[in-house]
């Protein structure tokens, strides 16, 4: 049983595309969150949905919209793709928010040419 | 001063060896203290959380020191499946999780 799925697993894309990538948790957790890993191993957190309300935010390009249809699911589209946004998306989830215990998906490794 | 900083290492090892690792803090409101573990191109994956107290899960020890904002990490009798990145993990009330840039561990038979 997979607690935490993405898709897809990898996205070559060019420059200029729009993308999206999906996510959805069956540990019946209430927060969702993206985050970006960049080539130097930094995680960095972007987005935090609560019971599909955003509640975080990081100093992300308007490009980047995050949805969240129900609590389960949290999809990220990318608008006209940068060869900067080239890196590994994570979604995780944890029950409660900020502080708690946060699981992974398994990654989408999106390369933009 | 970076929010949560780890030397990058990496720390290769004989097994069987004995390895600590440090982490400093920079936000003395944080509350929340996690090792994550991230295999080579995989997901970060929870070790364990650190209480104030110390905690202990098997072979790994974790310790909080407050006043220093500091934790550490310490693993006996390594095995070749510990080889992996450790990030240190801190968070606070009102802060999203902070993640370091992670320890990297190899170890060698």
């Amino acid at each position: 049983d997979t607690a935490v799925s993405q898709t897809p697993k990898y996205l070559v894309t060019q420059m200029g595309n729009d993308k999206s990538i999906k996510c959805e948790q069956n540990l019946g957790h209430d927060t969702m969150y993206w985050y970006k890993q960049d080539s130097k191993k930094f995680l960095k957190i972007m987005f935090s949905y609560n019971n599909k309300e955003l509640i975080i935010n990081e100093t992300v390009p308007n490009r980047f919209s995050p949805k969240s249809p129900d609590k389960a699911h949290l999809n990220l589209h990318i608008n006209s793709l940068e060869l900067g946004d080239s890196a590994v998306y994570f979604c995780a989830s944890s029950q409660g928010v900020r502080s708690y215990e946060q699981y992974f998906g398994p990654g989408t490794r999106l390369t933009v040419t | 001063r970076k929010e949560v900083e780890q030397d990058p290492g990496p720390f290769n090892v004989p097994e069987g060896a004995t390895v600590a690792f440090n982490c400093t803090y920079s936000n003395s409101a944080s509350q929340s203290f996690f090792w994550y573990r991230q295999d080579c191109r995989k997901e970060p994956k929870l070790l364990m959380s650190v209480y104030s107290s110390g905690n202990e899960d098997g072979r790994f020890t974790a310790q909080l020191n407050r006043a220093s904002q500091y934790i550490s990490l310490l693993i006996r009798d390594s095995k070749l499946s510990d080889s992996a990145t450790y990030l240190c993990v801190v968070g606070g009330g009102n802060t999203p999780l902070v993640f370091g840039k992670g320890t990297r561990l190899s170890v060698i038979a």
